[in-house]
């Protein structure tokens, strides 16, 4: 079954460390996302791709970064952890039949 | 852009009683919906999806979606709720034909299932 990975599910860290949240799909999919949630539930888009090289900037501006060098593989860094980045993180592929498939998400608590 | 709007953000029904949760989207064509749902501390579940057809989406868990075009609605309904249903859910929509078919939610509503 086509699934889509998200690691670690719990993180906490020091303030001014680099971080990176690992999110891999089996799909094939070109399209993949990272949703920010805050603790008022609301999903803002932070970052998509459209393939290997593409990456955006979504709706809601954040301090961190995506790569995308392989299809299966979307990565987010963060440069230097600070309390504001508390949240808990989705990734999300899109495909045609299924429309968006998320993992189970990374929750960052940056202290 | 199209926006998505939960008016409830919360619901609280006993178990056994049907459940409706609203939804109105904003948008000028007919976008791809959706309803996900969350259950604390987890990610996203898929509970049914509309892209064309049927304006009754049947999904997983027992629920059922009504896409009426002319209320720009998609409400997610469920004839008689369980207790392991309380959960956030979120109505979304998706863009057609957008290259990045990026989602947008609604606000969420927080389902309570008294016993």
């Amino acid at each position: 079954e086509a699934d889509i990975y998200q690691t670690p599910r719990y993180l906490v860290i020091g303030t001014g460390k680099k971080i990176t949240l690992e999110c891999s799909q089996t799909m094939g999919h070109d399209k993949m996302y990272w949703y920010q949630q805050d603790p008022g539930m609301e999903l803002h888009l932070i970052h998509y791709s459209y393939g290997v090289n593409s990456t955006e900037k979504g709706d809601l501006s954040s301090e961190s970064t995506v790569s995308r060098i392989r299809t299966e593989h979307f990565p987010l860094t963060l440069e230097s952890a600070r309390p504001s980045h508390t949240s808990q993180y989705l990734c999300a592929s899109w495909g045609a039949y299924y429309g968006y498939t998320f993992g189970s998400g990374t929750r960052l608590t940056v202290v | 852009a199209q926006s998505v709007t939960q008016p409830d953000i919360h619901i609280t029904v006993s178990e056994g009683a049907s459940l409706e949760l609203r939804c109105n989207y904003s948008y000028g064509a007919t976008p791809y919906l959706f309803w996900y749902v969350q259950s604390p501390g987890q990610g996203l579940q898929l509970l049914l999806k509309y892209f064309s057809g049927d304006t009754l989406v049947q999904g997983i868990k027992g629920f059922e979606a009504e896409f009426k075009r002319s209320q720009s609605s998609f409400n997610l309904r469920k004839p008689s709720v369980h207790w392991s249903d309380a959960a956030e859910y979120f109505c979304a929509v998706a863009v057609r034909n957008n290259a990045g078919n990026m989602l947008t939610f609604g606000g969420g509503t927080r389902l309570m299932v008294k016993p």
